[in-house]
């Protein structure tokens, strides 16, 4: 059974901290790792991750994976208000009937005070 | 408009009740699928459908039941609701294809109490 794990499950910070957020995942046939950003309802996507070490970035966001270690680190600078929400990661099972399924870890709860 | 339209947005209703969620896209994708949250938990997928005629069921399947009506619509059945599938129900949608079949497009979202 494919699992997805996040931690802190919960973070407060104030405005211009940067935090790091993580992911491990133990994934059969994994073929990808996903973050999305929710803020009220509906989860928005910010970045798949398919190769070790090569870092995605948008403006204060960026995003890291270890393929030999099983994780992703999500970190996020110079903090916003904006940025207060849930963070997902998702692991992608890439196969058989499975393609494309994925699993989600908990979620990070990230609350930004001004 | 939404791409992906979830109805309704909330709903309360009693044990034993019949319950039909809709969701419906515009955005002609192939793959659709339905997920609860939980708080805690994440987001678990209840069951998924890579076109019209292919329906499977995810982790969390038992008390649910799907119909793919259209390529553009997929609704959630809870043929006898029970307080412990109270929970935040998602609809999402993804291309199909190598590229990136994983990148999920969701709903607003369906805020279901059983009482």
């Amino acid at each position: 059974e494919d699992k997805v794990v996040q931690s802190p499950l919960s973070l407060v910070v104030h405005e211009g901290d940067t935090v790091t957020l993580n992911c491990s995942y133990e994934v059969t046939n994994f073929r990808s790792l996903l973050w999305y950003k929710q803020e009220k309802k509906a989860p928005t996507f910010l970045f798949m991750l398919t190769s070790s070490g090569i870092e995605k970035k948008s403006g204060r966001l960026s995003s890291i994976l270890d393929k030999k270690e099983l994780f992703s680190i999500l970190n996020i600078t110079a903090t916003q208000t904006g940025d207060s929400a849930v963070y997902l990661c998702a692991g992608v099972n890439a196969g058989g009937t499975s393609y494309g399924k994925l699993t989600f870890g908990q979620g990070t709860i990230l609350t930004v005070h001004p | 408009d939404a791409d992906v339209t979830q109805t309704p947005r909330n709903r309360i209703t009693k044990t034993g009740k019949r319950i039909m969620l809709e969701c419906s896209q515009t955005k002609g994708h192939d793959r659709m699928y339905w997920y609860r949250q939980d708080p805690g938990l994440g987001l678990r997928l209840i069951y998924y459908s890579f076109d019209v005629k292919d329906i499977n069921k995810g982790e969390i399947s038992d008390g649910y039941s799907v119909s793919r009506q259209a390529q553009a619509k997929f609704s959630l059945s809870l043929e006898s609701a029970i307080p412990n599938q109270t929970a935040l129900y998602f609809c999402a949608t993804s291309e199909s294809g190598r590229t990136t079949p994983e990148k999920l497009f969701f709903g607003s979202g369906t805020q279901l109490s059983v009482l």
